[in-house]
């Protein structure tokens, strides 16, 4: 089975901020990995594809990379609608996703 | 715009049958365009993929779940089923139904989910 980490596990900003999530496979998965938004009570929602790739209609302040083991996932300017929990998920075998990174407001 | 839909019992007790049918719209299921997937989401275990159904009624489960698990297809009432035998309160969860997307631009991803359904083990 191939394991997801990331981190941190939670994080406090404030809108505007620059804010950087990392994602660990726990074996080579090139770059089979996608990246989820989800809010309290809703499903989630996908926001980029294939590492690097952004979902049509997603802002562009979001941005996606990485390949092999490591990825991260950047949101370049936190608006108050960014204010959720993400996810990243690989494709390479099987299906498995993330603990989750929750973003709060500082 | 395709669109999914859960629906089924939110109470199940404990050694029965969990059942939950989505129903699809704005997609035809036998089409071969998606993947038709569960998924569900635990505060113990997080994101957990399920299982698809595949054009043709193929299957695929996760293998932690094969044995308890069964997803079928009714092309006529354009929804799918998902039935999980022998549940415990560890099956507690809220479960997705979610399209899963391949094609040649690479990608390879859930991107249309339901809204969820509650589903508590309990007697």
């Amino acid at each position: 089975d191939i394991q997801m980490t990331q981190s941190p596990s939670s994080l406090s900003a404030s809108v505007g901020d620059r804010v950087t999530i990392t994602c660990q496979a726990s074996q080579d998965i090139r770059n089979y990995l996608n990246w989820y938004q989800q809010k309290p009570g809703k499903a989630p929602k996908l926001l980029i594809y294939d590492a690097s790739n952004l979902e049509t209609g997603v802002p562009s302040r979001f941005s996606g990379s990485g390949s092999g083991t490591d990825f991260s996932f950047t949101i370049s300017s936190l608006q108050p609608e960014d204010f959720a929990t993400y996810y990243c998920q690989q494709y390479n075998n099987l299906f498995t996703f993330g603990p989750g990174t929750k973003v709060d407001i500082k | 715009q395709v669109q999914l839909q859960e629906s089924g019992p939110g109470l199940v007790k404990p050694s029965q049958t969990l059942s939950l049918a989505c129903t699809v719209s704005g997609a035809s299921i036998s089409s071969g365009d998606y993947y038709w997937n569960w998924i569900r989401q635990s505060p113990g275990k997080g994101l957990e993929w399920i299982g698809y159904l595949y054009y043709g009624g193929n299957t695929f489960y996760n293998p932690s779940l094969k044995n308890r698990i069964s997803i079928s297809v009714d092309t006529s009432g354009n929804h799918f089923s998902l039935m999980l035998i022998s549940v415990t309160a560890a099956d507690t969860a809220v479960y997705y139904c979610a399209s899963r997307r391949v094609d040649s631009s690479g990608i390879d991803a859930f991107d249309i989910w339901g809204q969820g359904t509650m589903v508590i083990v309990s007697s």
